[in-house]
């Protein structure tokens, strides 16, 4: 089954400690997306990508990082220096610009 | 300012009941989109529209380009329709969303 695949589904850290959520795709899908999910809120971009070794800034990219090395691979670092990192973090992938977005399900983080 | 707005919040009905959940938008979008988030997180995607109507089983989304509004409809609703649904629009490169509607269907 096609699909993506995000991992782990929940995560605790440390303040001050980098961490790294895992997203992957084997839809081929060109354009990849990470989104925060927080009580209240709807989902807001952190980082995109449209093709490999490129990708844009969203919204909140601030204390995020990002590569894109591989089309399948798209992987989130959330950094010490973001302020409010406990929160729900989605994947998402779409095919073109008329294409629905296909989301993975989600990463809970922690950070104490 | 909220480029998309949806209503109710929430939403408790009893089994069997038709159910409608509303969504607005302030900017122009090349697609509206309607997602279905369960508890565990995971969203699924259940209607890209542009123009008119569509219809996939229980679920009816319509929306209205001049009016700026999409509407969600769930007939004969049934407990596993318990979800959020969110409404997204899509103004080419970029994905607005809205808060969601919380549906609780009680047997």
């Amino acid at each position: 089954d096609g699909g993506i695949t995000q991992s782990p589904k929940y995560l605790f850290r440390k303040e001050g400690q980098n961490v790294t959520l895992s997203c992957e795709q084997n839809l081929n899908h060109d354009a990849m997306y990470w989104y925060r999910q927080d009580p209240g809120q709807g989902l807001r971009l952190i980082y995109y990508s449209q093709i490999v070794n490129d990708f844009q800034k969203g919204d909140i990219a601030e204390g995020y990082s990002v590569s894109r090395e591989k089309k399948e691979s798209f992987p989130l670092t959330v950094t010490s220096a973001q302020k409010n990192p406990t929160a729900f973090y989605l994947c998402a992938a779409r095919a073109g610009t008329n294409s629905p977005l296909h989301f993975g399900n989600g990463t809970r983080l922690t950070v104490t | 300012k909220n480029e998309v707005e949806q209503s109710p919040q929430n939403l408790t009905a009893q089994e069997g009941e038709f159910i409608t959940i509303n969504c607005s938008y302030s900017v122009g979008i090349s697609a509206l989109h309607w997602l279905q988030q369960h508890p565990g997180g995971g969203i699924v995607s259940l209607f890209m529209l542009s123009s008119g109507k569509k219809k996939h089983g229980r679920l009816i989304a319509t929306i209205n380009i001049q009016e700026k509004h999409s509407s969600l409809h769930i007939t004969a609703s049934h407990p596993r329709d318990s979800a959020v649904y969110i409404c997204a629009v899509n103004t080419g490169n970029q994905f607005y969303f809205g808060t969601g509607t919380s549906l609780t269907v009680i047997p």
